[in-house]
C-alpha cells in the first residue's frame, strides 16, 4: 500500500524565483492538504484540494497556488519566494467523499525548501 | 477560532519512565476531532490516534494512552515505560466536521520535543 509521496526532497531556490513541489496521495485518498512547517514550529496549513477544486484556504498570500489533477496528484506553487518561504513543505491526504470522510490526514516525508 | 496548546516545549526524561504531554484546546464547534501526530527526525508526521467529541472514553494502545476531558478542553498523551525510540516532537491537532467533502483543516499546537535518555 504506497503511502503519500513527495518530490523533491529538498531544493534551494533565490529570492524572487518560482518553485513547484508535488505530491501523490495515499492509495484510495481524494483530498490533498498542504501545510507550511517553520523549523521549530507547528504545520500550518495553506489550502486543500478535493474533486480538483480549492476548498479551503489558510492565511497565505496568493503568491501560494496549486493544482489537482485527476488522479488526485497535486502540486504546490510558490511565486517571489521571499526568505521567510523557507521550511518545510508537507503534503497529506485523506478521504473526502462526502458520508466517508476519513478525518485523518497521513502525511508525507516533506520538501526541504531553502531560500537564500 | 480554533486553537491548540501545548505548554511543554521540550521534555526530557530517562529510559523506562512515565512521561504525559499536555494538550489543550479551544473551539466553538460542537462537532470536532481531537489528533496526535509524533515527528521523528526524519520529518514525516505520523499518525498516532483520534478521538471524537462526542466519545470521551479514554484509549490504550500498548504503553500509549491517552485522557480526554471535555471539562477541562484536555486531551493528554502518556506514554509508559518509555523508551529511546519514542524520542520525537509530538504534536496535538483539532479539525471540525467537514460538511461538504473535503476533510477539514489540522489545526496544530507547537509541538512537544520528547527526549528519551539511554
Amino acid at each position: 500500500d504506497a503511502g503519500v509521496t513527495q518530490s523533491p526532497t529538498h531544493l534551494i531556490k533565490t529570492r524572487g524565483q518560482q518553485v513547484t513541489l508535488r505530491c501523490s496521495p495515499k492509495s484510495g485518498h481524494d483530498t490533498v492538504s498542504w501545510y507550511q512547517q517553520a523549523l521549530g514550529q507547528g504545520p500550518q496549513f495553506i489550502f486543500q484540494y478535493y474533486e480538483e477544486e480549492e476548498r479551503q484556504r489558510g492565511n497565505f498570500p496568493d503568491r501560494f497556488s496549486g493544482h489537482q489533477f485527476p488522479n488526485y496528484s497535486s502540486e504546490l506553487n510558490v511565486n517571489a519566494l521571499l526568505l521567510g518561504d523557507s521550511a518545510l513543505y508537507l503534503c497529506a491526504s485523506s478521504l473526502g467523499i462526502t458520508g466517508r470522510v476519513s478525518y485523518e490526514q497521513y502525511f508525507g516525508p516533506g520538501t526541504r525548501l531553502t531560500v537564500t | 477560532a480554533q486553537k491548540v496548546t501545548q505548554a511543554q516545549t521540550e521534555i526530557s526524561v530517562v529510559e523506562k519512565e512515565d512521561v504525559t504531554l499536555d494538550c489543550v484546546y479551544e473551539t466553538r464547534d460542537t462537532t470536532y476531532y481531537l489528533f496526535w501526530y509524533k515527528q521523528p527526525p526524519s520529518g514525516e508526521l505520523v499518525f498516532l490516534i483520534r478521538r471524537n467529541s462526542f466519545d470521551e472514553q479514554n484509549e490504550i494502545s500498548g504503553r500509549y494512552s491517552w485522557n480526554f476531558q471535555k471539562s477541562t478542553s484536555s486531551f493528554n498523551f502518556t506514554i509508559t515505560a518509555s523508551q529511546v525510540v519514542d524520542s520525537a516532537v509530538y504534536f496535538c491537532a483539532l479539525s471540525g466536521r467537514a460538511d461538504l467533502g473535503g476533510a477539514q483543516k489540522l489545526v496544530f499546537g507547537q509541538g512537544t520535543r520528547l527526549t528519551i535518555n539511554p
